[in-house]
């Protein structure tokens, strides 16, 4: 089976940087995504990381360690809009050809003024 | 460029019936996958639907079922609806073969069973 572990909730301030962890267990790995999603909303594409190192995209980067089981999300000059739940999947490949996406609990963040 | 929709937005049934929500892929997209929510819990795996055969099945009683049309588009069906299916039903689309194979989300359908 799966396991993905994030934090419940982290708080930070308006113009701060953070850093969003995840660790997960799994086989067949085949790719790392981050969505963000605000309450009563869709799900929104951050990020997808297959290989080890970091991935940047604007004020939003990725960081992944295939050996460690671990992921994160950096989040750099926080904005009020950024308050959301971020929600780290795994994907795996399995044997039928097909993969499928795992999801953690997501992580809720608030930005502070 | 249209992207993932379902419908219907929000939905109200009672135990022991049965519902239908629907779901248009992104245009281009040749696969849907379709996920519960249940609140303050990321999404689980329902199943998988690729050239109209259900490909992949999360932990979910037969009370859940789906379909894939031609076009691609999707249904899930529940049937013996619980008190516990009450949830966020979200329809994700993608292209396999694709080498990011990303998910891309629909708006949701927010089922209440009362």
């Amino acid at each position: 089976g799966q396991n993905i572990d994030q934090p419940t909730e982290m708080t930070a301030t308006e113009g701060a940087i953070v850093q969003i962890n995840c660790t997960y267990q799994t086989s067949g790995f085949n790719g790392l995504f981050w969505y963000q999603q605000h309450a009563g909303e869709a799900p929104t594409f951050l990020s997808y990381n297959v290989l080890d190192g970091l991935e940047e995209k604007g004020r939003f980067s990725s960081f992944l360690s295939r050996s460690k089981g671990y992921s994160y999300l950096l989040l750099k000059e926080l904005q009020m809009k950024d308050s959301a739940s971020y929600l780290c999947a795994v994907r795996d490949h399995r044997r039928s050809g097909y993969s499928t996406l795992t999801f953690g609990k997501g992580t809720m963040l608030l930005v502070s003024p | 460029d249209a992207g993932v929709t379902q419908s219907p937005t929000h939905l109200i049934k009672t135990r022991g019936q049965q519902v239908t929500l629907r779901c248009s892929p992104k245009s281009g997209h040749d696969t849907v996958s379709w996920y519960q929510q249940a609140l303050g819990q990321g999404p689980q795996f329902i199943f998988q639907y690729y050239e109209e055969e259900e490909r992949q099945r999360g932990n979910f009683p037969d009370r859940f079922s789906g379909h894939q049309f031609p076009n691609y588009s999707s249904e899930l069906n529940v049937n013996a609806l619980l008190l516990g299916d009450s949830a966020l039903y979200l329809c994700a689309s993608s292209l396999r073969g694709q080498s990011t194979d990303t998910q891309y989300f629909g708006p949701g359908t927010r089922l209440t069973v009362l």
